[in-house]
């Protein structure tokens, strides 16, 4: 049963701390997004990456958050340094794409942080 | 334009009644309309989708209805049942921006079956 993984499920950290957020993608799909999930702003694309090159990164605030994807089995984001604005589910996704269409996104369990 | 109004914000249904939830867009370019289903703590995952060369798509309890002129689209949950309690996003996709199909999300429905 293949599917998206992500970690931690669950992270509280303090205010100025470095947080890094781990997706493994379902095998074989070449497309990975990041969401962010508030109750205020519901769902928001951060990042989006294909055959590990980010071709969107427009929804991310630059000074603080980065998005990487080491290989195609890893992707990544760090918030550095956080704030308490940043506490929400971030969700991965992965999907597969034979060009500019967009197929089916699997979204992973999510990562829910907590800035204090 | 690259919006995608989404209502109701929540919905309680009886047990065996019809749920309803409306999406609108305004990008002509949109060309794909997947709806998703999120149950709390987990992610998002697909429903059933529609493209605009039909007008209704039917999966077992789930029916989207699409009204291109009218720029919206439905879901009809026909049967309702407590284990359909969750939140539901209906999203949009089509045209390019940056060289891909971007996906916009509404802003979700939360759908609460009462028995």
């Amino acid at each position: 049963d293949a599917r998206v993984t992500q970690t931690p499920r669950h992270k509280v950290t303090e205010m100025g701390q470095e947080v890094t957020m781990r997706c493994q993608p379902i095998l074989g799909h070449n497309t990975v997004f990041w969401y962010r999930q508030t109750m205020m702003q519901g769902l928001e694309l951060l990042a989006y990456f294909r055959n590990r090159a980010p071709l969107d990164d427009s929804g991310m605030p630059k000074d603080r958050f980065s998005a990487e994807m080491p290989d195609a089995t890893l992707a990544t984001l760090k918030i550095q340094p956080s704030e308490p604005r940043d506490s929400a589910v971030y969700f991965c996704a992965s999907g597969l794409s034979s060009g500019i269409s967009t197929d089916t996104q699997y979204f992973g369990p999510g990562t829910r942080l907590t800035v204090l | 334009q690259q919006q995608v109004k989404q209502s109701p914000q929540s919905l309680i249904v009886q047990k065996g009644g019809i749920s309803i939830i409306n999406c609108a867009y305004e990008n002509t370019a949109f060309d794909y309309f997947p709806w998703y289903q999120q149950f709390p703590g987990k992610g998002p995952a697909l429903l059933i989708a529609i493209r605009p060369d039909v007008s209704e798509k039917k999966e077992g309890r789930f029916t989207i209805s699409f009204n291109k002129s009218a720029k919206q689209f439905s879901l009809h949950i026909m049967d309702s049942q407590p284990g359909d309690s969750a939140t539901y996003f209906c999203a949009a996709s089509g045209g390019l921006s940056g060289g891909y199909q971007k996906v916009t999300f509404g802003t979700g429905t939360k759908l609460q079956v009462i028995p």
